[in-house]
């Protein structure tokens, strides 16, 4: 069951924000949300993840709704090298497991 | 930073051989590893979750006995793939969970194995 729906794919042009939506409708209380990303060939990486406020990093920022059901992935100024997969993952806190779905291809144009 | 190492980076294999994989997490210690496998465009499927110092948890329809997983420290757990055969040709991803601190899983940079 996939707890997490997210677009197949998404162009993004260089220089702009790119917005990475997310639906968890069925997200518990206990769950949190977690965004990484794979760029081709190589090992996933954790972007940034958050509970029920908003969060920002070097990286990006999440804006989750509040009743939690969808979130939104901001990557403030797009380059070529964030062209990846993007997964948007539900896990509860006192579960390590991480379950990938298809996630997203973004891809950054100049 | 947390990383994660892996060793080799891409191995190419006869078919019946055995392939070692090795998973370092470099600075900090992580008692629980996790084995992930990629097919080409797919998604990451997890194998199985390694343990400091138990045996490993699989996941349904990965074969123990193919699949061998040991986790014999705090920074060092290995997959073996045992009587390879090209179907088991994939791209083997292992990460790390950080005990402190911030206790995410960190993921390392993957094994490209081929066999032939």
């Amino acid at each position: 069951d996939a707890k997490t729906t997210q677009p197949t794919s998404m162009d993004c042009a260089e220089g702009r924000a790119a917005n990475l939506p997310c639906n968890h409708s069925t997200i518990s209380g206990n769950e949190y949300v977690y965004w990484y990303r794979q760029i081709h060939s190589q090992g996933p990486q954790y972007i940034i993840h958050g509970l029920k406020n908003n969060e920002t990093n070097e990286m990006a920022s999440l804006i989750i709704t509040e009743d939690r059901k969808s979130s939104t992935l901001i990557l403030p100024h797009a380059t070529l090298r964030d062209t990846a997969v993007y997964y948007c993952i539900v896990r509860a806190s006192n579960d390590y497991k991480l379950s990938f779905g298809a996630g997203t291809t973004v891809t950054v144009r100049a | 930073g947390a990383v994660v190492s892996q060793h080799p980076s891409w191995v190419i294999c006869k078919s019946g051989t055995s392939v070692k994989i090795e998973c370092r997490s470099l600075d900090f210690q992580a008692t629980t590893m996790f084995w992930y496998r990629q097919f080409p465009k797919q998604s990451l499927m997890l194998m199985a979750t390694s343990n400091e110092g138990s045996k490993a948890t699989y996941e349904q329809g990965v074969e123990k006995d193919k699949f061998l997983i040991n986790h014999a420290s705090l920074t060092l757990s290995t997959l073996t793939v045992t009587s390879a055969h090209p179907e088991d040709s994939s791209f083997y991803i292992c990460s790390a969970f950080k005990r402190e601190g911030a206790r995410e899983q960190y993921f390392g940079p993957g094994t490209r194995l081929t066999v032939t």
